[in-house]
């Protein structure tokens, strides 16, 4: 069956220091694939998107890799504020044959960044 | 144009009523999804529009959901006879299709949701 997942643990860390997120899939082959930053009560916000033939992408303090191979990917956020606490959620292109009808969200991973 | 909007914020209602939900999404954006959302969780897809055209349903969407995007513009999200079960955060979102069979990333840009309480 097709799976996404993320840590469904929160992640703690210290101000300052670099958070890495997971997202790994199975039973998909994404075009492409996005990362959404929500916070409690709103709704989710687009951060950035990766294509299956990009390695890396990189926007102001975060980066995206995406290794088709293993079925991953990372989020990082470097030098982390406590204004970046939030969920945030893996999407995917689910729909057929790419044409980029339908994404599929992982649970997400909250973060909590402290002083 | 500020974004998507939807409408209302919150409602609660008993069991059994029907409940409708409107959603103005950003105006050059040809398309308008649904998704939901409980908590914990990331949101699940019910429905998608290109212009008024509704070309997927999701298998989890009942016979008492349906959705509408009359002119192709704002859609609107009913439920009916409600059930505790459907109690979430209904969230609609848009986005722009390019033409020709471009390539599209499909981007979404989300609207604040509406909450459904149903005692």
């Amino acid at each position: 069956s097709q799976k996404i997942e993320q840590n469904s643990e929160a992640l703690n860390i210290q101000e300052g220091k670099t958070a890495t997120l997971t997202c790994n899939y199975t039973n998909y082959s994404p075009a492409y694939l996005q990362w959404y930053r929500q916070d409690p009560g709103r709704g989710p916000v687009f951060l950035l998107l990766i294509r299956e033939n990009e390695k890396e992408k990189r926007k102001e303090r975060l980066k995206v890799t995406f290794d088709t191979t293993l079925k991953q990917s990372l989020f990082h956020i470097t030098a982390s504020q406590p204004a970046d606490s939030a969920t945030y959620l893996c999407a995917l292109d689910s729909s057929v044959a790419g044409t980029a009808s339908k994404l599929t969200f992982g649970t997400g991973t909250r973060l909590q960044v402290t002083l | 144009d500020t974004g998507v909007s939807q409408d209302p914020r919150h409602k609660i209602t008993k069991r059994g009523q029907n409940v409708t939900f409107r959603c103005d999404p950003i105006s050059e954006h040809n398309r308008l999804y649904w998704y939901r959302q409980t908590l914990g969780q990331g949101p699940e897809f019910l429905t998608y529009f290109q212009n008024e055209a509704q070309l997927e349903k999701s298998r989890l969407l009942s016979d008492r959901f349906s959705a509408e995007r009359p002119k192709g513009s704002f859609s609107t999200l009913e439920i009916q006879r409600t059930e505790q079960g459907d109690s979430a955060m209904y969230l609609c979102a848009s986005s722009f299709r390019l033409a020709g069979g471009l390539t599209n990333t499909g981007e979404l840009f989300f609207g604040e949701g509406s909450r459904l309480t149903v005692l």
